[in-house]
Parts: structure tokens; sequence; C-alpha cells
């Protein structure tokens, strides 16, 4: 399973790390990938890690914006900002690319972020 | 960057089969996978690979692809099977590597 960090509450400004933690496989050998779900929106692929090396793609849409890192020794990957604004309000999704690629095979719960003064 | 497009809503009656499309340039050449997702909950991998389902998914989600339009059927359907379901695609020559449509409310009248 992937468990996610529970939900924030920030301010315009203000940095955040969120964490999601595998279990129950091989969490360094499989890409784990951060999806923002805006309210009432479909979901959007944000990035990818592999958390073995930590190779990492971003979508261009999200370059610059967040930085995603894994700690494959603690079975976590994380997705972080350094200035919050209000569009970053939203539901943060981790989800493990299955095994044939191109897909995701399993979700964490969400992460629901929420910026605002 | 790659567009998807679902009907916004399908509606059908309990027992009756939905089907929920997803039309663009690359569904022919590029797999097509499918996700269930309820109110409050994280997406549900249902079909993968066009037409592959994962363990526990039940026999009456099926998947195809005709053209560029992938469809994903959902036979004999449950009141419980109302949810949003999104079909995605992964074009590795792509930044924009894993798109998701914009979505199609399934209601269970």
């Amino acid at each position: 399973q992937l468990v996610q960090s529970g939900e924030e509450v920030k301010k315009p400004g203000d940095s955040l790390k969120i964490s999601c933690k595998g279990s129950g496989y091989s969490f360094s050998t499989y890409w784990i990938a951060w999806v923002r779900q805006m309210p009432g929106k479909g979901p959007e692929w944000m990035g990818i890690i592999y958390p073995g090396d930590s190779d990492t793609a971003y979508s261009p849409s999200f370059q610059g914006q967040v930085t995603i890192s894994a700690d494959k020794s603690i079975s976590t990957a994380y997705l972080q900002w350094g200035s919050l604004r209000a569009s970053d309000t939203a539901m943060y999704f981790c989800a493990r690319q299955g095994p044939l690629r191109g897909y995701f095979d399993l979700w964490g719960r969400g992460s629901l972020v929420t910026v605002s003064s | 960057s790659y567009v998807l497009a679902q009907p916004p809503s399908v509606s059908v009656a309990p027992g009756q089969a939905a089907r929920i499309t997803c039309g663009g340039s690359k569904v022919g050449s590029d797999s097509v996978h499918w996700y269930q997702q309820k109110p409050g909950q994280a997406p549900v991998l249902v079909i993968y690979y066009g037409r592959d389902r994962p363990s526990g998914i039940p026999e009456r989600f099926s998947g195809s692809n005709s053209g560029n339009t992938a469809t994903l059927t959902i036979s004999r359907v449950e009141a419980g099977d109302e949810a949003d379901y999104y079909c995605q695609v992964w074009d590795s020559s792509s930044d924009h590597r894993w798109v998701f449509g914009g979505g199609t409310k399934l209601t269970v009248l």
C-alpha cells in the first residue's frame, strides 16, 4: 500500500513537503508518480521518480514549480513546494506505475492541500 | 499537450450496459488505461493496456479499441458502479507522458 501524509492548510508563500510511504512491495523497483486533482477536475500527472536511483521526470506544466524526491531507505517519496500559491489548492495523490509501465496500479488515498490567506 | 476526449456524463439503468468512450489521435497507437474514482476516494485501475483487468476487478468491466476511440464497457451495471471514470494514455515520446481524459460521470438511474 501507499500511505500519504495528512491534510495541510498553508498560507501563500509557505513551503510544504508531503510524503508517500510504500509498503508490501519492493519500493525501490517501481516508479512513483505524483498526480494533482483540483476540485471537480480530472487527474493531472505532475512528475515521477524511480526510488532506486532517484531518476526523476517532470511534466512541463509542473517543472520548476515542485520538487519530487525519494528516500529508498525508508520507502518514502516526497513532493515539495518552495512557495505555495492559492492555485496549488488541490488533492495530491501518489501512485505506483505498474510492472508493464504506462499505468498506475496502486494509489495512495491522497493528501489535501489548502492554501489560503 | 495531448488531449483525450470523454463525454461528461453517461446514464444507464441498473442491469443495462454502460459504454464510456475516450477519443484522441494517439488512442489507436497507444494503449489506453481506465480508472474508476468514487467520491472522496483515490482512482482505482479497472482496465490496463486496453482490455486487461487487474485482479479483483469484476469481469463485467471490459475494454476495447477501434480506430482513435477506446471504449470502457460495464455490463450489467450495478448501483455501486456509479463513479467518475477516466481514461489515460502513456506517450513515452512526449514530455507530457501520462495524460488523463477529463472524465465521465456514470449515473445509475
